[in-house]
């Protein structure tokens, strides 16, 4: 069965400093995978997501992931966090035909002035 | 633009009473789901949809039913609700295939007293 774990419930970094969240999954086969954002009583938007081919994958508003196969792990990453950025972030892993995705637990991101 | 509505937005529920919690999508996509998210357990999948008349039970299908009368539509059912069943719930539409963006609504807040 497919799973995510998302190691850390909440994350607190000063605004301008780097930011790593943690997402390791559990897929046989290819995995498709994502990070979405939850801005207060909202629905989640999606940041980016990886298909089979480059590691690195870029998306909104300056947040990357980087696919490791041997980690089993993707990581998103974000170079200098600004306020705006205070949110809950998930990590998804999808079957070939999208039927069915899962959800990491969330990682709830604190912004420190 | 891509929009998945859901309706209402709150209701409060007495037990033993029947809730339905209703999504529309205007995406003309296959893929429907209907997910709870609980602090600690992140979004967990209650039911998905293939297409209109399919329904399929997710990961924590015990106490729901769904509904899928058409592409557009997808009710989620409580017959019998239960203080265990408060949380937020949230409908998303997705296309069938590798990895494609799915949408989501800006959820329902069920409390069952």
């Amino acid at each position: 069965a497919q799973s995510v774990t998302q190691p850390d419930a909440r994350v607190t970094v000063s605004e301008g400093a780097s930011l790593q969240l943690r997402c390791k999954y559990s897929y046989f086969g290819t995995p498709y995978l994502f990070w979405y954002v939850q801005y207060p009583r909202q629905g989640l938007q999606l940041l980016l997501k990886y298909y089979p081919g480059d590691p690195v994958v870029q998306g909104v508003n300056g947040f990357e992931a980087e696919f490791s196969k041997s980690n089993s792990s993707f990581h998103l990453r974000k170079a200098s966090v600004h306020w705006s950025d205070w949110a809950v972030y998930f990590c998804a892993v999808s079957n070939y035909g999208n039927e069915k995705i899962t959800f990491g637990a969330g990682t709830k991101l604190t912004i420190k002035p | 633009e891509a929009a998945v509505t859901q309706s209402p937005r709150n209701k409060v529920a007495v037990t033993g009473g029947k809730v339905t919690l209703s999504c529309n999508q205007t995406n003309n996509h296959n893929n429907m789901y209907w997910y709870r998210q609980d602090t600690g357990h992140g979004l967990r999948l209650i039911h998905y949809s293939y297409g209109a008349g399919s329904t399929e039970k997710g990961d924590i299908p015990d106490g729901y039913k769904a509904s899928r009368p058409s592409q557009e539509n997808f009710s989620l059912i409580l017959e019998l609700a239960t203080p265990s069943q408060t949380s937020v719930y949230f409908c998303a539409s997705g296309d069938r295939g590798r990895g494609t963006e799915v949408f989501f609504g800006k959820g329902t807040r069920l409390t069952v007293v």
